[in-house]
């Protein structure tokens, strides 16, 4: 039962244009979220997070959007880049519970020159 | 600072073979994690340590052993490797739990034949 899900496996945006990934979970007692970004060869790297007590976290380009009635999270990248080219990983965990994460499958993003 | 550094990159394995993955972390983490990787299911724990001496199972830990003999040190075996196991491994560490940041290794390619 994948408790985290990136239902669209890939993304294709125009350099310049919004890039934005979507990521749903069931598990209500989630509450901190993070998105990690990988690039071939590489470990992921994090990219952002935020906690349930919020709805946003911003961080230069990238913007963290969290809606807990609707159990979804989003990324939003603006203005996309070439180099934002990559797979972005969503995660989330208990903060209370078992120092673990539960990630999800993964959207290939690939921002267009 | 190397960070977190995997050996090997890649490894060849007859399916009964035996193998170690060394994880290893120069910035004094309390935290490790062993992940897999494979087209679909994005990354899931395999197993995971709080510190030094202690271990303890994640998501798919059947067919696994860990040690964490050293704090700074993260070993994954496989007793008798089998086709399933054929996977991209992730080690990650960080300085505590959860909201922390997970520092990811560059991976371990491995193919079971």
């Amino acid at each position: 039962d994948q408790q985290v899900k990136q239902n669209s496996p890939s993304l294709s945006v125009q350099e310049g244009r919004i890039s934005i990934l979507n990521c749903d979970y069931t598990n209500s007692m989630f509450d901190y979220f993070l998105w990690y970004k990988k690039y071939p060869a590489e470990g992921p790297t994090f990219l952002i997070s935020i906690s349930s007590i919020k709805d946003k976290n911003e961080d230069g380009r990238f913007t963290v959007f969290l809606n807990k009635s609707a159990k979804h999270l989003s990324l939003h990248i603006v203005p996309s880049q070439p180099g934002d080219s990559a797979v972005y990983f969503c995660a989330a965990s208990v903060v209370s519970g078992t120092y673990k994460y539960i990630f999800g499958t993964g959207t290939r993003l690939k921002v267009l020159a | 600072n190397a960070g977190v550094t995997q050996t090997p990159k890649f490894r060849v394995l007859k399916t009964g073979q035996s193998m170690t993955l060394l994880c290893a972390q120069d910035m004094n983490h309390e935290y490790m994690y062993w992940y897999r990787q494979d087209p679909g299911m994005g990354l899931r724990l395999i197993h995971y340590s709080v510190g030094e001496g202690t271990t303890a199972k994640g998501e798919v830990p059947d067919g696994y052993n860990v040690s964490r003999l050293k704090k700074q040190n993260f070993l994954l075996g496989l007793e008798s490797a089998a086709p399933s196991q054929t996977s991209v491994y992730f080690c990650a560490s960080s300085y505590s739990g959860p909201k922390e940041t997970q520092y990811f290794g560059p991976g371990t390619r491995l193919l079971v034949l």
